[in-house]
């Protein structure tokens, strides 16, 4: 079973709007973490937000902020005021584990395209 | 603050061939940990290391094998390389703690001919 689940392959947003990315997970561990990360057509994987499974109010940096629902297990990337240098693939990752043995799982992604 | 630095940036060679990615983590980063990520898809965890042990590791197998060095610096080792290998190979260091995000290199493309 898939432990990260993007389901949106590609989305399209008008600039300047607000995109919602969805991501689910499923995990046991009662500690666990998750992030997200934008990778542009260049390659690199830029952090953008983490949210802990204890955190009680939602992550927010800049305009992303995570919308997470801790029973529904999904931790949503929310963009707001969409900008052209939007575009990109966007991750969302699990780090689950013991601490000292942690894994990362990646999902699938999700290619955004901003439109201007 | 240097970031992650991984070299080469793009190799090509030939199956059954052995090859060595090599990446310098960021400043201050105790912990190291390697992707593969196939075009199109997310990355894949490989292994990580932490204290110049591996203290984590992906469905790879052992033909993948990699080293930390005490300045956390680090090598990833691919043996009787297979067409499918083929991929971007991305390093990313981190703090141990819980909420620390994995910092990545812009990776190394690799090609198996």
């Amino acid at each position: 079973a898939q432990k990260i689940t993007q389901t949106q392959p590609g989305m399209f947003v008008q600039e300047k709007e607000a995109v919602t990315l969805d991501c689910t997970y499923d995990t046991s561990d009662p500690s666990y973490g998750l992030f997200w990360y934008k990778q542009p057509s260049s390659g690199e994987m830029i952090f953008l937000i983490y949210q802990g499974s204890y955190d009680q109010q939602n992550a927010t940096e800049g305009r992303y902020s995570l919308n997470f629902q801790k029973a529904r297990k999904s931790a949503n990337l929310v963009i707001s005021a969409s900008q052209l240098g939007d575009s990109a693939m966007y991750f969302c990752a699990m780090r689950e584990g013991p601490s000292g043995t942690y894994k990362y799982i990646f999902g699938t992604g999700t290619r955004l395209k901003v439109l201007a | 603050e240097t970031g992650v630095t991984q070299s080469p940036t793009h190799l090509i060679k030939t199956r059954g061939q052995q090859v060595t990615l090599r990446c310098s983590s960021q400043s201050g980063h105790n912990t190291v940990s390697w992707y593969q990520q196939a075009l199109g898809q997310g990355p894949q965890f490989i292994f990580q290391y932490y204290r110049e042990e591996e203290n984590g590791r992906g469905n790879f197998p052992p033909r993948f094998s990699g080293l930390q060095f005490p300045n956390y610096s680090s090598e990833l080792n691919v043996n009787a390389l297979e067409l499918d290998d083929s991929a971007l190979y991305l390093c990313a260091s981190s703090l141990q703690g819980a909420n620390s995000p994995l910092h990545f290199g812009n990776g190394t493309r690799l090609t198996v001919t």
